[in-house]
């Protein structure tokens, strides 16, 4: 089952926003409002940011944001702090034999 | 509080096997299909396996079909993952994980355990 599709890096300045994309097919992504984001800091369990596309978690800044266009969904995050630099992982549900899918991953960096 | 404590991890040989346990507590176990998911050493995230509340239904990626078996005690408050015939490409942490509820994702996840698979 290959994972969906997200950039291998993406960075910003303090303050800046920041956008992941997460690319997959009308079998994940496009076909379900399932989509969801994960944040990693190394050597630690992921973390929930994003569910169903839109919602987030309670406890979850504001600053993090979830959209979907098509099959892409993207998660964007406003006021970049040094915090956020971490990997981010995006998930969704799919039709295919396996339940879930997770995307590829992508490094955020905060300059 | 919310919790998972993953056990049972260590180092196999290729073709051995493994029972990794999660034991849950803070929260109506019964009521929530569980899931694990694994991430290689340096690599991603891997979603392995799933089942539901009452253990009625499992699902299970394709790379570990017909060598995993996903179960769950209630009275417990324990979920497990069964791993036979391990391949080196096995090597992970493997992390439980509590679904949303209603919803298609992994709201509380434990801390992992380490499995390595090799001569």
């Amino acid at each position: 089952q290959s994972a969906l599709t997200q950039p291998a890096s993406v960075s910003g300045s303090p303050g800046q926003s920041t956008t992941i994309s997460c690319t997959g097919t009308s079998s994940d992504v496009g076909g379900y409002n399932y989509v969801s984001w994960y944040q990693q800091h190394p050597g630690k369990a992921p973390k929930l940011m994003i569910y169903d596309v839109t919602n987030r978690p309670s406890g979850v800044s504001s600053r993090f944001s979830g959209s979907k266009s098509g099959n892409t969904a993207s998660l964007t995050i406003s006021g970049l702090q040094a915090e956020d630099e971490a990997e981010y992982y995006c998930s969704s549900y799919t039709s295919r034999s396996a339940p879930y899918v997770f995307g590829t991953g992508t490094k955020v960096t905060v300059l | 509080e919310v919790l998972l404590v993953e056990s049972g991890g260590g180092l196999v040989q290729p073709g051995g096997s493994l029972r990794l346990s999660c034991a849950a507590s803070g929260f109506t176990f019964s009521t929530y299909p569980m899931h694990w998911v694994r991430q290689a050493p340096g690599k991603g995230l891997e979603y392995v396996s799933s089942i539901l509340g009452n253990g009625g239904s499992t699902s299970y990626a394709n790379s570990v079909e017909g060598r995993f078996t996903i179960s769950r005690d209630n009275s417990k408050n324990t979920v497990y993952l069964q791993m036979g015939s391990l391949r080196p490409e096995d090597m992970a942490v493997y992390y439980c994980a509590r679904d949303t509820r209603p919803g298609f994702a992994f709201d509380i996840w434990g801390q992992g355990t380490m499995v390595t698979v090799s001569s």
